[in-house]
């Protein structure tokens, strides 16, 4: 079975500090892992993914992640918060033919 | 513009009361699906569909229905819908019927069933 736990239903972060949202999955096959991002009152949108190849993922906005197979991490990162990052973030990973989300991390940035 | 429409984007109702939410892309996409997005639970899959006339349940299937007769509609039908199915509904296609494609998702629709 494939899964995704997100730590941390909320974080807070002052603007130009560095931006973590942790991300582990349970699965028994290599995975594809995402992390998709939602504005407020919008739809999702992807911010980077991992299919196979670098474990240093860049996506969007000056994010990026890490595949992390000894950990089952796919933890999200950004050196330097700004105010427009504040979203719900959620990670992802396919199971079947289906794409199984996080419960989601609401990224507050303060000024 | 590339994009996947929903309509209505919010719709208030009653127990019972049949509706249906439509979604469309203009992408050409093959690969569909509906998801409910509930506070503290993420988003969980409803139906998703390979092509036309191809569908199959996602996790949270019971109490919807839906068709896929043509490419780009795909539409979500609530024959009796009942308070617990109050929720943010998204829309998303994805370009082959690969699931590790890049999901495009629509604006939502917000329901809310009295």
């Amino acid at each position: 079975a494939q899964s995704v736990t997100q730590l941390g239903s909320h974080v807070s972060v002052s603007e130009g500090a560095l931006v973590l949202l942790r991300c582990n999955y349970s699965s028994s096959v290599p995975p594809y892992l995402f992390w998709y991002v939602q504005y407020p009152n919008q739809g999702l949108q992807l911010l980077l993914k991992y299919t196979t190849g670098a474990t240093l993922v860049k996506g969007i906005n000056g994010f990026e992640a890490e595949f992390k197979k000894s950990e089952t991490s796919f933890h999200l990162t950004k050196p330097s918060a700004h105010m427009s990052d504040a979203a719900e973030y959620f990670c992802a990973v396919i199971k079947g033919n289906k794409l199984v989300f996080g419960a989601g991390t609401i990224l507050r940035v303060k000024s | 513009e590339a994009q996947v429409t929903q309509n209505p984007r919010y719709l208030i109702t009653v127990t019972g009361k049949k509706l249906t939410v439509t979604c469309s892309q203009n992408m050409n996409h093959e690969y569909m699906s509906w998801y409910r997005q509930d506070p503290g639970l993420g988003l969980r899959q409803i139906y998703y569909s390979m092509n036309v006339e191809v569908t199959d349940k996602g996790d949270v299937p019971e109490g919807y229905k839906v068709s896929r007769k043509e490419k780009r509609n795909f539409p979500l039908i609530l024959e009796s819908p009942s308070p617990n199915q109050t929720s943010l509904y998204f829309c998303a296609s994805s370009l082959r019927d690969h699931i590790g494609d890049e999901q495009f998702f629509g604006p939502g629709t917000r329901l809310t069933v009295l």
